[in-house]
């Protein structure tokens, strides 16, 4: 079966301006996961969504970063006016729920796009 | 709060020897445990889980790890590595009470070499 897919695979963009990360998630899997690594940071978390609603969203480092989901589905992740320190790999993974009856499935990650801010 | 740390940020080890690589983890609360492997250019795979019961768990590819509660650790092993083996491998927990976040440690680099 598929796995989590991400697009695109590499961005390049020039400082400020803005850019939009997709992650189609497995089939059936309601819980969405974003996380940045980066040199200096390692993995952090970003948000997570269960559903179309985000109950954590504490990882997301301005205001300038966003995340959305619809239909239960797709994600995207948006970095408005984009900075050098944006310069990472954004990965987003997915499980089939969250919640206590769920705390021990697996999260399954996407190869993540590759994000050069110049 | 939590924290994982990774003592090592690289392991040379050359083929068919033996590697550890250690995992410490701090957590106030009750954490399930895994294993995370990353190739290059590629997303991260799961290895292994510790979530309850028998405290050795065993992966994929050989890989085995031990939840050792009263050092707080969870370090993973294997009794003979191939070339293949090289990779960045994180460890990671996650609260039980809720499916929510990983907090990773800061990863080490495995390279195995002839």
């Amino acid at each position: 079966g598929a796995g989590v897919s991400q697009s695109p695979s590499n961005k390049v963009t020039e400082k400020g301006k803005d850019v939009e990360l997709r992650c189609d998630p497995i089939s059936g899997h309601t819980a969405l996961y974003w996380y940045r690594q980066s040199l200096g940071q390692g993995l952090e978390f970003l948000i997570y969504f269960q559903g179309n609603s985000a109950p954590d969203k504490s990882g997301l480092p301005s205001d300038r970063f966003s995340a959305e989901r619809t239909g239960g589905s797709v994600s995207t992740l948006t970095i408005q006016r984009t900075q050098q320190e944006d310069s990472a790999v954004y990965l987003c993974a997915s499980s089939l729920g969250t919640g206590e009856w769920y705390s021990n499935q697996p999260q399954h990650f996407g190869d993540g796009t590759r994000l050069s801010i110049l | 709060a939590q924290s994982v740390t990774q003592l090592d940020s690289q392991v040379p080890v050359f083929e068919e020897a033996p590697v550890e690589l250690r995992c410490n983890y701090s957590s106030s609360v009750s954490v399930y445990l895994f294993w995370y492997v990353q190739y290059p250019n590629q997303g991260l795979q799961l290895l292994l889980k510790y979530l309850s019961g028998s405290t050795l768990v065993k992966g994929i590819n050989g890989f085995e790890a031990e939840f050792n509660k009263s050092q707080t650790s969870f370090h993973l092993r294997k009794p003979s590595v191939h070339i293949s083996d090289t990779a960045e491998y994180f460890c990671a927990v996650r609260n039980t009470g809720t499916a929510s976040k990983l907090t990773f440690g800061t990863g080490t680099r495995l390279q195995v070499t002839l």
